[in-house]
């Protein structure tokens, strides 16, 4: 079946510095490719998302583009802020209706 | 209104309880999800409601029992669990239909403790 691997954190930052957060997947066929976020005490958001090779999805700053050659999808942002530092998982889907999960990195961001 | 709500926000309950946990959204949304999320983990999914019927049961417990009463209400009932059921409950919503499927939007979540 599917699944997303992700660097391991916790990643820590300074405030301004520049994000990079790896995600690469194992699939059969053209999944679907997600990041999600989720801040201290809450549910999980959807960040952005990228259906074939070679889209970029982006919001609030982050950028990720699905990679097919090299199966990444890795998650950037140019200027991190303070109110950044939360869990991001990496996600794909799959044939049976499922999201598949990374393990999730945590970001922590000082001013 | 995209939003989910959870209630309640936190519940402790001893082995021998009955309890309910409660989902809800107002998007119009036909598919309604229950995950289980321990500390520094990713949610593990356990049932998937489709147009109220049960689509997915990932192997519960049947000391976790789920019900939709409509389309915008998901409940949780939980009898008899264990210390190790202890963890954040989350619910989500999706559209059925294709991509829509996997973007999901989620509650607050549910923090059960048991004792």
């Amino acid at each position: 079946g599917n699944s997303v691997t992700q660097m391991e954190g916790p990643v820590t930052l300074s405030e301004e510095a520049f994000l990079t957060i790896n995600c690469t997947y194992t699939a059969t066929g053209y999944p679907s490719l997600f990041w999600y976020v989720q801040y201290p005490g809450e549910g999980l958001q959807l960040l952005l998302k990228a259906t074939k090779a070679d889209d970029k999805g982006s919001n609030k700053g982050f950028e990720a583009t699905y990679r097919k050659e090299t199966t990444s999808f890795h998650l950037e942002k140019g200027s991190v802020q303070v109110s950044d530092s939360a869990v991001y998982f990496c996600a794909c889907s799959s044939n049976t209706g499922k999201l598949i999960f990374g393990q999730g990195t945590t970001l922590q961001v000082k001013p | 209104d995209t939003e989910v709500t959870q209630t309640p926000k936190h519940l402790v309950m001893g082995m021998t309880n009955k309890k309910s946990l409660k989902c809800e959204q107002h998007m119009g949304h036909r598919a309604m999800y229950w995950y289980k999320q321990k500390a520094k983990k990713p949610p593990e999914l356990m049932f998937v409601y489709s147009y109220e019927k049960l689509s997915i049961n990932e192997s519960v417990p049947s000391r976790f029992s789920p019900e939709c009463p409509n389309s915008s209400l998901l409940n949780l009932h939980l009898h008899a669990l264990q210390p190790e059921d202890s963890a954040l409950y989350l619910c989500a919503s999706s559209n059925q239909e294709g991509l829509a499927a996997f973007e999901q939007y989620f509650g607050p979540g549910t923090r059960l403790t048991v004792t």
